[in-house]
């Protein structure tokens, strides 16, 4: 039968704390990852990359972190704000880019 | 540059019709592709077009077909919904295949 898929992974987060939201990608030859944001009813977006020679990477309010040991990586959000509310995927690229499963971050004001 | 754009937003199809969903990008990218969302799941390939002349099938590729029309436009074709389409689906589009992808706001498929 069709593959129905994995139902997301949720994170609540008290507004104004810090947020992390992790993945675990499975090649280790991968080479590149990347963050992205999708909002409720829209496309998922770039928010932050990071390639295999780094292991730390930081945007405006947003850190990656990159532990290729044990093949994880993370998102940091820094002051949790209700915008931040929406799912988060990791991607990770070696020839082609593959999707995590996506976690769900809900803001509780 | 407007990005990824997918036409329509919104189709509601009875079992067994068919139609083109529509997607073009211009930011002149060589890798394009399709996928489905079902609700509170992931993203799940459909086909890609890892350049122009060519497509080759994803996760998900049955009841569905494909046509890359040229560099810019890569269309999606449901020859007989079945209300197991029923899902939002979106296009994107990338450099390459290893590169990040851009993504287009979607086209959500209703079939009753």
């Amino acid at each position: 039968g069709e593959n129905v898929g994995l139902h997301l992974p949720t994170l609540s987060v008290q507004e104004g704390d810090n947020s992390i939201i992790n993945c675990a990608y499975s090649n280790s030859a991968s080479d590149y990852f990347i963050w992205y944001k999708q909002e409720s009813g829209k496309g998922p977006q770039f928010i932050i990359d990071i390639r295999s020679n780094m292991d730390k990477r930081q945007g405006q309010r947003v850190t990656v972190l990159l532990n290729k040991t044990v093949k994880h990586l993370s998102l940091q959000i820094a002051a949790t704000q209700p915008g931040d509310s929406a799912v988060y995927f990791c991607a990770e690229i070696y020839e082609k880019l593959t999707f995590g499963t996506g976690t769900r971050l809900t803001i509780i004001p | 540059n407007a990005g990824v754009t997918q036409t329509p937003k919104f189709q509601v199809l009875k079992t067994g019709q068919s139609m083109t969903l529509q997607c073009a990008q211009d930011m002149n990218h060589n890798s394009m592709y399709w996928y489905r969302q079902d609700p509170g799941m992931g993203l799940r390939l459909i086909y890609y077009s890892a350049s122009e002349g060519t497509t080759d099938k994803g996760e998900v590729p049955n009841g569905y077909n494909v046509s890359r029309l040229n560099k810019r436009e890569f269309s999606l074709r449901l020859e007989s919904a079945a209300p197991s389409q029923t899902s939002v689906y979106f296009c994107a589009s990338s450099k390459d295949r290893g590169h990040e992808q851009y993504f287009g706001p979607g086209t959500r498929l209703t079939v009753t």
